[in-house]
């Protein structure tokens, strides 16, 4: 169980397109999902948390205009990369909160996407 | 102080030989501690939680909880070639949406 997806896992974009990146709980309802960002040999970087039915949570330094994210559902979030220029090249990686009984959360990662912006 | 640290840096062990790996953290609420294995180029895999004092393990991997020294670790047994990558440390407290990792541990086990 605790499967999270994402869609593409790779994608080769030309600057000032826009690139939507999909993030979806396959076998459980997610409140809230996480996107990082990973530049090569970095740690994880946390870009804003999703929370369904309601605005993101933007980190400090993280453009929402630039960044827009979308939960429209319990078991979906979208990110999308608007006007992206080669300095937004990176690895996104989204995850998904999975809450138990005990109200104990559990963040199941995604496979992530790869952005590279020509 | 940050968060979560791992000050260990890169851990080379020989094939079927114990890799120990520590992580302290600085928020005292802490409840919940996670370890994450990250192969080169791919995203964070869930290999332990813990949420008690004491010993966990889940096959080769034990994680080890002490909150009122503030750490939490990682042993890896009989170490394989494919246990080769970054191991992440995770914290997170109560009521806290977030995660706050460490930096990651690169573990290299030679054959």
């Amino acid at each position: 169980g605790a499967v999270v997806s994402q869609h593409p896992s790779r994608v080769i974009c030309k600057s000032g397109t826009s690139v939507k990146i999909e993030c979806r709980s396959l076998d459980f309802q997610a409140t809230t999902m996480f996107w990082y960002r990973q530049f090569p040999k970095q740690s994880l970087m946390l870009m804003a948390t999703s929370n369904e039915g309601s605005k993101a949570t933007y980190e400090q330094g993280v453009e929402k205009d630039k960044f827009l994210i979308n939960h429209a559902s319990l078991t979906l979030s979208t990110l999308t990369v608007t006007s992206a220029h080669p300095e937004d090249s990176s690895f996104y990686i989204c995850s998904a909160r999975d809450r138990d009984r005990e109200g104990t959360d559990t963040q199941y990662f995604g496979p992530g996407t790869r952005l590279t912006v020509l | 102080q940050k968060e979560v640290e791992q000050n260990s840096g890169p851990l080379s062990v020989p094939e079927g030989a114990i890799a120990s790996l520590n992580c302290t953290y600085s928020d005292r609420g802490s409840q919940s501690f996670f370890w994450y294995r990250q192969y080169s180029g791919k995203s964070p895999e869930l290999i332990m939680s813990i949420y008690s004092n004491g010993d966990k393990e889940d096959g080769r991997f034990t994680a080890q909880l002490n909150k009122a020294s503030q750490y939490v670790s990682l042993l890896i047994r009989d170490s394989q070639p494919s246990d080769s990558a970054t191991y992440l440390c995770a914290v997170n407290s109560w009521g806290n949406n977030r995660l706050a990792f460490g930096k990651g541990n690169q573990v290299v086990v030679i054959p």
